[in-house]
């Protein structure tokens, strides 16, 4: 089955660390190129972090640079997001999603994780 | 960055009821346009791309329309499953796929 699982999210104090994982299953990994994706509590979707089939591109929203660095192991099949500095505005639901270029133009998410929920709090 | 603007934020409707939701970019996007819906506890689910391609195994009630800065979704004869969050994405300015800030379908 074509999925996406999220997991490691969970209640971390402010300024603390918290590393999510993405585990894909099947298609290709390697070949798509992947995001990570928030929607914090009563809020829209924001775009987090972006990063290549191969990894060597990778790019972040202006809201967490600096700060969260997504990587991922091609050979484990698995996407990652290392989050540092956390702050109580980083509280949301974190998607993995694929990429992929619909009529070889039009980039869109085409599968989604549940989510993983990551809650920042004293 | 391209900014993209929803609205209404919300809207009440019945079933049967024709609803058009609008979004504007920033900037000149071309048809670089992508609608997706969300239900609550659902990963969202892409709708529409290139501003007016249905996805597969959309209900063809779903249409969009639009280019350069300003489109639309539009809901003919709204169903019972069609109540949920609509997001437009541009795809113009990738891979950093900005969204709108949404709009909520409630039943009135």
């Amino acid at each position: 089955e074509v999925q996406l699982v999220e997991s490691g999210g969970g209640l971390v104090q402010p300024g603390g660390s918290l590393r999510l994982s993405c585990a894909a299953s099947g298609f290709t990994f390697s070949s798509y190129e992947m995001s990570w994706v928030r929607q914090a509590p009563g809020k829209g979707l924001e775009w987090v972090a972006f990063i290549s089939g191969s990894g060597e591109t990778i790019y972040y929203a202006d809201s967490v640079k600096g700060r969260f660095t997504i990587s991922r192991d091609n050979a484990k099949n698995s996407l990652y997001l290392q989050m540092g500095s956390l702050r109580a505005e980083d509280t949301a639901l974190y998607y993995c999603v694929r990429l992929i270029a619909l009529a070889g133009l039009y980039d869109v998410f085409d599968l989604w994780g549940q989510g993983t929920m990551v809650t920042v709090s004293s | 960055d391209i900014q993209m603007t929803q609205s209404p934020s919300s809207l009440s409707a019945s079933v049967g009821d024709r609803v058009t939701i609008t979004c504007r970019a920033s900037q000149n996007i071309n048809f670089y346009l992508n609608w997706y819906q969300h239900k609550p506890g659902k990963a969202p689910k892409l709708l529409i791309y290139a501003a007016s391609t249905l996805q597969s195994g959309v209900p063809s009630r779903f249409s969009g329309s639009g280019s350069g800065t300003d489109f639309t979704l539009t809901i003919t004869s709204l169903q019972p499953e069609d109540f949920a969050t609509y997001y437009c994405q541009q795809s113009y300015s990738t891979p950093e796929l900005a969204f709108g800030g949404g709009t909520k379908v409630e039943i009135k």
